[in-house]
């Protein structure tokens, strides 16, 4: 049971390149999310899909863009990296209300630098 | 909308003195589930508990212990003689019926000294 898998674990990135953060999860979870972690300001959501073809903005959403082509896989891409999105971001995935709320699963996150 | 407020962003104790985290949420939703996760040194988010608001009941596990009022709105989380591997940031969270999306608190950091 690999869980949530995230990668890379840590990335440098200059001013206005672009990345894809990738995340995959081999849990059947229909929900898969993406938060930012900022020191003081706890975890906070950027987009999230409640299933394959679905995905919406959440708290902070500028800058991110997601796609969700099957279950398993929920990208996360920065189209021109900024020094502000220098953080850790962690990948998530649950059951959906409906499969019954269980826990959510958390990957072990992703540290990027922008310079 | 849904909130979570952890008013304590840092707390300093010795070892073997008890420590409560509060939590204190908001939410319209009738039915909706709270959680505590722990985040140490190393980076990665531990579930702690999750507890559906219809069940008031406190919860123990070991050296843990949750208060859940809905009364208050609050979801508290105890530490009873406290361990140095305890020292971690604490993150209070809260989903509802109407969403899957899970809400954070700004956490707490613990730090239990020898």
């Amino acid at each position: 049971n690999a869980g949530v898998t995230q990668t890379p674990k840590f990335q440098v990135l200059k001013t206005g390149q672009s990345m894809t953060l990738q995340c995959a999860q081999d849990m059947n979870h229909e929900y898969m999310s993406w938060y930012r972690q900022d020191p003081g300001m706890g975890l906070r959501l950027i987009h999230y899909s409640v299933g394959a073809g679905i995905t919406d903005q959440g708290e902070v959403p500028n800058g991110y863009n997601v796609s969700r082509s099957t279950t398993e896989d929920f990208p996360l891409r920065l189209l021109s990296a900024a020094p502000s999105q220098t953080s850790v971001y962690f990948c998530a995935s649950s059951l959906l209300i409906g499969q019954g709320r269980g826990g959510y699963t958390f990957g072990s996150g992703t540290r990027l630098t922008v310079v | 909308a849904q909130k979570v407020t952890q008013a304590q962003t840092e707390i300093s104790v010795v070892e073997k003195e008890d420590v409560t985290l509060d939590c204190v949420y908001e939410t319209r939703d009738t039915t909706y589930y709270l959680f505590w996760y722990k985040q140490p040194p190393s980076g990665e988010l531990v579930f702690l508990i999750r507890r559906n608001s219809f069940d008031e009941q406190n919860e123990i596990s070991g050296r843990y212990s949750w208060n859940f009022q809905k009364s208050t709105s609050s979801f508290n989380f105890t530490i009873t003689a406290s361990q140095v591997v305890d020292s971690a940031v604490y993150f209070c969270a809260l989903s509802g019926e109407n969403t899957d999306k899970l809400i954070f608190g700004t956490g707490t950091r613990l730090q239990v000294f020898p």
